[in-house]
């Protein structure tokens, strides 16, 4: 069976630190990994995905099959970064399935 | 409408009534996803429509829960007889195909006292 797990339900981080958001997975084929995001008041939306392997807000994730894991990261968090980050996973056609997210918190 | 839309916002009922919930998706788009969203947890997949049919209905946790999408549009998630449990909120989502980017409706928060 598919699983995501995002370990931590919450990270707090200072506005100019390093931020990374863990994210390892289950899955014995080629999934396509996601990041998506919900910021305050906002609806849920596609941060980026592996296979495009861009930047999006300074947001980088690397697909690690050996691990297991996509971690998301972004050397100088932001305040306008806080949300609810949420990684999730497909294979073939079944559709997305999501880990239980990470709140972002970046004080000032 | 420029994006996914959910009606009603808010829905309270009580224990064993019927409840309606509809999702008009971005027009053009074939897929069409229900979520639920439970407190503290991520969204869990409940049911995948492509056009008219239900492609994959292995989400809906039992029989009480039924969907469809006459047109291939606009599509209504039916609830009978509901539970407290399932109270949550109920998100639609729609893409142009099966690509795993999706565009999410605002969500119906469902509450059943």
């Amino acid at each position: 069976a598919q699983r995501v797990t995002q370990p931590e339900k919450l990270l707090s981080v200072f506005k100019g630190a390093p931020v990374e958001l863990k994210c390892n997975y289950s899955y014995s084929g080629s999934p396509e990994l996601f990041w998506y995001v919900q910021y305050s008041r906002q609806r849920l939306q596609l941060l980026l995905r592996h296979i495009s392997r861009e930047s999006i807000k300074g947001f980088t994730a690397d697909l690690n099959k050996g691990e297991t894991s996509f971690h998301l990261k972004k050397p100088f968090a932001q305040e306008e970064d806080s949300a609810m980050y949420y990684c999730a996973l497909k294979s073939g056609n079944t559709p997305l399935v999501f880990g239980k997210g990470t709140r972002l918190s970046v004080i000032a | 409408g420029a994006g996914v839309s959910q009606t009603p916002s808010n829905k309270v009922t009580e224990k064993g009534k019927y409840v309606e919930l509809r999702c008009d998706p971005i027009s053009g788009h074939t897929a069409l996803y229900w979520y639920r969203q439970s407190l503290g947890q991520g969204p869990e997949f409940l049911i995948y429509f492509q056009g008219t049919g239900a492609a994959d209905d292995s989400g809906l946790p039992n029989d009480r829960f039924f969907a469809v999408r006459p047109e291939g549009s606009v599509s209504t998630l039916k609830i009978q007889r509901t539970e407290r449990g399932d109270s949550a909120v109920y998100l639609c989502a729609s893409s142009a195909s099966n690509t795993g980017e999706l565009f999410f409706g605002e969500g119906s928060r469902l509450t059943v006292l």
